[in-house]
């Protein structure tokens, strides 16, 4: 069986600044990890995913993460945090024996301050 | 242009009086989801649908039906709407479940149910 966990419903991070957002997982094959933004009144958009190859994945709008298997976690970064980047952003899980089904994590708001 | 469409957009019903949202999508993509967004609990699965005459149970299915006749429609139906579904509603498209290819989200139905 498959779940996330998202640390923090919301963040506030200062213009300029680091952004981390958490995510752990359970699964008990290897799984497959999303994130997702969603901006205000829209549907999700898909930032990146990890499939097995680099633990270190690069995405869109200069977002990466990292898989570390030992920790079950796949937190979210992005070296500068731009006003653009205020959304909602979700972690998803998928697992190879269960194909097709996909958990989502509650979800973490991001707000930025100039 | 590739999308994903939903509709109506907004839907405010009574308890008990059948309704459909239809969904349909025009990548030829073969995997189709559907999507409830509540505040606090993420995005929570309802059904998905591999492909065309096949449909399986996310983590939420009561109270909901599916059918994929054809490729390109997955409409969501509530046989007696409860205001429990009271939600915002996500339908999502894939080229393929396998692989984990992007999923497309249309950009959401938001139901009331008094």
């Amino acid at each position: 069986a498959q779940s996330v966990t998202q640390l923090g419903s919301h963040v506030s991070v200062s213009e300029g600044a680091l952004v981390l957002l958490r995510c752990n997982y359970s699964s008990s094959v290897p799984p497959y990890l999303f994130w997702y933004v969603q901006y205000p009144n829209q549907g999700l958009q898909l930032l990146l995913k990890y499939t097995s190859a680099a633990t270190l994945v690069k995405g869109i709008n200069g977002f990466e993460a990292e898989f570390k298997k030992s920790e079950t976690s796949f937190h979210l970064t992005k070296p500068s945090a731009h006003m653009s980047d205020a959304a909602e952003y979700f972690c998803a899980v998928s697992e190879s024996d269960s194909w097709g089904k996909f958990q989502f994590g509650a979800g973490t708001q991001v707000v930025v301050t100039p | 242009e590739a999308q994903v469409t939903q509709n109506p957009r907004y839907l405010i019903t009574v308890t008990g009086k059948k309704l459909t949202v239809t969904c349909s999508q025009n990548m030829n993509h073969e995997y189709m989801s559907w999507y409830r967004q509540d505040p606090g609990l993420g995005l929570r699965q309802i059904y998905y649908s591999m492909n065309v005459e096949v449909t399986d149970k996310g983590d939420v299915p009561e109270g909901y039906k599916v059918s994929r006749k054809e490729k390109r429609n997955f409409p969501l139906i509530l046989e007696s709407p409860s205001p429990n579904q009271t939600s915002l509603y996500f339908c999502a498209s894939s080229l393929s479940a396998f692989l984990t290819y992007e999923q497309y989200f249309g950009p959401g139905t938001r139901l009331t149910v008094t």
